[in-house]
């Protein structure tokens, strides 16, 4: 079966510093990858999608990139933190165009 | 671009009063809709999702929802709703061959017992 990982589970990291959440997908191959954003009141919010290895689609214009250097990894980063990048961030993948997401336990990010 | 409204952010009912949550979608074509949970402490779960055929959709834990395409509209119900619904609930869309999962804001379930 199919299991995603996403890790830390928490973190707290100083204004300016770097970031860098991981995420893999087992189970399955070419997977279709997203990063999203949760804070209270507003949903999930997507920040990118990528469909293969290489390719991201950025949704939201922002401080944060992704890549996916492997066909099963999705990595989230910044390279300066800001308040504002607080937040419930949640990997998720689908098999295909169309199909339901299945979702990581998530990252709570906390930039002090 | 397409977006997902959900109309009630908090919605508190008493134990085994019926629930319906509104949920709205923007977009011409043929979509695809997801209800997803998510319970204090959990990772979001499948409700239920419609992709063709009969409107009506019925997913895990007694919970339906209505596709009506005139409306544009999902709507969740369930007839009897218990303390352990307790969750936040999404509306989601994505539309024909897309890849993008677009939700909406959320509704909050308290179910006092």
């Amino acid at each position: 079966s199919q299991t995603i990982h996403q890790w830390p589970a928490t973190l707290v990291q100083p204004v300016g510093s770097p970031l860098s959440l991981e995420c893999t997908v087992e189970g399955t191959s070419n997977p279709n990858l997203y990063w999203y954003r949760q804070a209270a009141g507003r949903g999930l919010q997507l920040l990118f999608y990528s469909v293969g290895i290489g390719q991201i689609s950025s949704e939201v214009p922002q401080n944060l990139s992704a890549s996916r250097p492997q066909d099963r990894q999705f990595i989230l980063s910044s390279k300066k933190l800001l308040l504002s990048d607080s937040g419930f961030y949640l990997c998720a993948w689908n098999p295909r165009a169309n199909t339901e997401a299945f979702f990581g336990q998530g990252t709570r990010l906390t930039v002090v | 671009a397409q977006s997902v409204s959900q109309h009630n952010h908090h919605v508190i009912l008493s134990e085994a009063a019926s629930l319906e949550l509104g949920c709205n979608y923007s977009y011409g074509g043929t979509v695809n809709l997801f209800w997803y949970v998510q319970y204090p402490g959990q990772h979001l779960q499948l409700l239920l999702k419609y992709f063709s055929g009969d409107p009506l959709v019925k997913g895990i834990k007694g919970f339906e929802a209505e596709f009506i395409k005139s409306k544009f509209s999902f709507n969740l119900r369930k007839p009897s709703v218990q303390w352990s619904d307790t969750a936040e609930y999404f509306c989601a869309v994505i539309p024909d061959s897309s890849y993008k999962l677009i939700f909406g804001s959320g509704t909050r379930l308290l179910v006092r017992p």
